[in-house]
């Protein structure tokens, strides 16, 4: 069965500096890796994916994200956080064998400071 | 930009009610599912749709969950006899289909109190 883990429960950064959130992944196939967002009292916003090709992915509001299949880690990054980047991040994966379900992990909640 | 819609964003029961929680999909969306939270933390999934049928669903998902498609718009969770751990937000989401890259659309949510 495929699993996630994010290893910190929250994160602090200050503001302009890069940050990073991380990933790691078990699945039996190779992995569909997302990165979601979670604004307070909001929905689950999709930011960016990994399929096949790049390593490097890029997504919404500036984030990128690296596939690592050596290391099974998928972790987001951003070159320069802004405060409005707080919020709770969650990594998903999708089973390519058997891929009609995404699983989240745990998420990790991400403070930027001014 | 087409989006998932969901109702009630919020209801508050007692325990060993009913509750239906409804979600419109994005209209051209072929598999649908329901995901629970309970208290901001991890997200959970109960059960994926497809085609009129279940086609996965969780632990979580007992003999007290069902879900259905009654009318080819509208996705519904029903709980049939509520729980106090049964309190979460539980969202709804849907996808293209198992051709594409699967990212989710995921509503609003529906915030479930159980007293």
């Amino acid at each position: 069965a495929q699993s996630v883990a994010q290893p910190e429960d929250q994160v602090n950064v200050a503001e302009g500096n890069p940050l990073t959130v991380k990933c790691t992944y078990s699945v039996s196939g190779n992995p569909y890796l997302f990165w979601y967002v979670q604004y307070p009292n909001r929905g689950l916003q999709f930011l960016l994916k990994y399929i096949t090709g790049d390593n490097l992915v890029k997504g919404s509001y500036g984030f990128e994200a690296e596939f690592n299949k050596s290391q099974t880690s998928f972790h987001l990054k951003k070159p320069s956080a802004l405060v409005s980047d707080s919020a709770l991040y969650f990594c998903a994966v999708r089973d390519m064998i058997r891929d009609d379900k995404i699983i989240f992990g745990k998420g990790t909640r991400l403070h930027i400071l001014p | 930009e087409p989006e998932v819609t969901q109702t009630p964003s919020h209801q508050v029961t007692q325990m060993g009610q009913e509750v239906i929680l409804r979600c419109v999909p994005i209209s051209n969306h072929l598999y649908f599912y329901w995901y629970r939270q309970i208290l901001g933390q991890k997200v959970e999934f109960l059960v994926s749709f497809y085609n009129n049928e279940i086609s996965e669903k969780s632990e979580i998902f007992d003999d007290q969950f069902s879900v259905e498609r009654p009318d080819g718009s509208n996705f519904t969770l029903k709980i049939r006899s509520t729980k106090l751990e049964d309190s979460a937000m539980y969202f709804c989401a849907s996808s293209v289909g198992l051709a594409d890259t699967g990212e989710l659309f995921f509503g609003e949510g529906s915030r479930l109190t159980v007293l």
